[in-house]
This record gives structure tokens, C-alpha cells and sequence, in this order.
């Protein structure tokens, strides 16, 4: 599986927009770049995916380098349940994750 | 509707001793994934079944470690022999189809073995 680099930590302010940074600059042409997230005590929860193009759901916005070599996640109004390990993890169809350390996002009241 | 459900959501186990995990996926869900998650890392595939098939079971850490989903639906991860190295989380995930980009979790169960 390619490699996915991501910061450590980051932190945010209540709603203000965060954006997380994932490096993958070996992906493949058949990799998807999958985003999902763990808030203490829980099971990770999916929250986008991307190939090429931009991506926007419910919960946020992918953002994804022309060169795909990588991407952004955007959550545009950070709350305090927003406070979670954020994982950006590249995957072809339906096979397992491969996750690595994350980014531990904060959200400051 | 029901999510993924673990159980038990705790369990504790004296060095040696056999555990057995289960796992209730959603409902129609023919892949079915284990996972493992130590303290303070991200989760470790160990497993994946696609209905009853184990179709790659690569990541089991040891022969001590088994795991089948015998009629496609529940599944159960038996660890023989526990060790304190074995103390982690365990995960399991489905998804509608091999296919399917999302993975559902569970809560997972919380294993400690003294």
C-alpha cells in the first residue's frame, strides 16, 4: 500500500474551517484517497473519498492535487465533536485500510 | 437502523487463557474486516472475509490467532493462549460488497490480558 504522510497534531478554534494535509506522493493511478476519522472510545467512521475530481458530503470537503500526489480535507465550521484522530489512508476497490498515525485534530471552545 | 455490533465491549483474560470475540456485522453485508488497534496507533488489518470465504487472513500476528464467519453473517475472533502483547482493541468492519468504498465499525472490544 502506498504511504500516506499527515501532521501529528493540529488545532482549531469552534467554527472556523480546518484543514487537514495528507502527502501521498506515491500513489498510483488505481489508488482512492479515503478519509475516515476515530473520536475517543469509538470505532473509526468514514467521511470521504476521492479519486481525481473534489469531493464535497455532508460532513466535508476533499480536496485533491492536480497531480494527485495530494490532498486536503476541509471541515468547514470546526465544532468540539469534530475532535478526533483524522486518518487519510489510499486504497483500491473495497480491500482493506491500511492505517497509519493520523492526525489528532483539537478544537478550541 | 443497527449499526456493527461487538461483543463484549470488555474483556478480561489471565496470560494463557482462550477468548472468543464477536462480531455482528450489518444486516446483507458480505464483507466482513478485523482489525487490531494497540494503544496510541492507528488500527492493523488481520483479517477479511467475503461471505463465509476468508479470503486474506495476512495480518493474523500469530497461529495462535483464528477467525470464521461459517454462515456469511456473524463472525468470531478466537485468540488461544493469550499473551500480554495480544492486549489491544479489536475492531471489525463491514461493507455491502467487495466493492463498496465504506467501511462500517463497530465499537470494538477492549481486550486485557494480566
Amino acid at each position: 500500500d502506498a504511504k500516506t504522510t499527515q501532521p501529528n497534531s493540529m488545532e482549531s478554534n469552534e467554527e472556523e474551517p480546518v484543514h487537514l494535509p495528507c502527502n501521498h506522493s506515491t500513489i498510483s493511478g488505481t489508488d482512492y484517497i479515503h478519509w475516515y476519522r476515530q473520536l475517543p472510545s469509538q470505532g473509526p467512521e468514514y467521511v470521504i473519498h476521492g479519486l481525481t475530481s473534489n469531493v464535497n458530503n455532508r460532513m466535508a470537503s476533499l480536496a485533491i492535487a492536480e497531480d494527485r500526489k495530494s490532498s486536503t480535507l476541509i471541515l468547514h465550521r470546526a465544532t468540539l465533536r469534530d475532535a478526533a484522530v483524522y486518518y487519510c489512508i489510499l486504497t483500491t476497490s473495497g480491500s482493506r485500510l491500511t492505517f497509519g498515525e493520523g492526525t489528532q485534530l483539537t478544537v478550541n471552545p | 437502523g443497527a449499526g456493527v455490533s461487538q461483543s463484549p465491549r470488555y474483556k478480561v483474560a489471565k496470560r494463557g487463557q482462550d477468548v472468543a470475540l464477536r462480531c455482528d456485522p450489518i444486516s446483507g453485508h458480505v464483507s466482513l474486516f478485523w482489525y487490531q488497534q494497540a494503544l496510541g496507533q492507528g488500527p492493523e488489518f488481520l483479517t477479511y472475509f467475503q461471505n463465509e470465504a476468508q479470503l486474506d487472513k495476512s495480518g493474523l500476528p500469530s497461529d495462535r490467532f483464528f477467525a470464521e464467519r461459517p454462515e456469511g453473517s456473524v463472525s468470531t475472533l478466537k485468540i488461544q493462549r493469550t499473551q500480554q502483547e495480544d492486549s489491544a482493541v479489536y475492531l471489525c468492519a463491514s461493507s455491502r460488497s467487495p466493492w463498496d468504498r465504506e467501511q462500517f465499525f463497530g465499537p470494538g472490544t477492549r481486550l486485557t490480558v494480566l
